[in-house]
């Protein structure tokens, strides 16, 4: 059965700590993973991963991932309050048809 | 960014009625939408795809006659909670594809349905 795990469910920092947001797959044909942030309404897309190993970068936010160990990673440096949200991953489990497989999200608090 | 449009935002209806839900692409044409549901704290789950000019496609478990689904334009998939219990109150979000350049998919705000 495919499956998209995260870790870890739920995480409390402060300001200006770093954060790394863990995503674990099981699919049967791979095509993308994709990152969202969720904060109280529609998830807004933050990164869609095709190729291990090629970081992706949007100012303070980054992700990478690895197809041979089936997971990816989202970083998150010098968080800010505004940061806090659910961070959902999801893994296109069949070429072509991005019928997404969510995974339950991390649930990101930064405090000031 | 693409937008995509959902209404209503949040609707409370008696048992036994039914309930629409609108998905618009507003700036862009969509022939694919899918339509999740979100249960308190866990994640979206694929319900349907929808496809303009033909039949939705169902997920497993997902009763099609329950939840309608209706496609008739390329900028419009519908989605009626039809005899609607307790039991699919809900958070309910579609989201469209768009074809070019890259293929994303793009999230409407979310509809939350509470059915008493």
């Amino acid at each position: 059965e495919d499956k998209v795990v995260q870790s870890p469910l739920s995480l409390v920092v402060h300001e200006g700590d770093t954060v790394t947001l863990n995503c674990s797959y099981e699919v049967t044909n791979f095509r993308s993973l994709l990152w969202y942030k969720q904060e109280k309404k529609a998830p807004t897309f933050l990164f869609m991963l095709t190729s291990s190993g090629i970081e992706k970068k949007s100012g303070r936010l980054s992700s990478i991932l690895d197809k041979k160990e089936l997971f990816s990673i989202l970083n998150i440096t010098a968080t800010q309050t505004g940061d806090s949200a659910v961070y959902l991953c999801a893994v296109e489990p069949a070429r072509g048809t991005y019928k997404y497989i969510f995974g339950t999200g991390t649930r990101l608090k930064v405090l000031a | 960014g693409a937008v995509v449009s959902q209404h209503p935002s949040w609707v409370i209806c008696k048992s036994g009625t039914s309930v629409k839900i609108e998905c618009r692409s507003l700036d862009f044409q969509a022939t694919t939408m899918f339509w999740y549901r979100q249960f308190p704290k866990q994640s979206l789950m694929l319900m349907a795809t929808s496809n303009e000019g033909s039949k939705a496609t169902y997920e497993q478990g997902v009763e099609k006659d329950k939840f309608l689904i209706n496609h008739a334009s390329l900028t419009l998939s519908t989605l009626t909670v039809t005899s609607a219990h307790p039991e699919d109150s809900s958070f309910y979000i579609c989201s469209a594809l768009l074809w070019t350049p890259n293929t994303e998919a793009f999230f409407g705000q979310g509809t939350r349905l509470t059915v008493v």
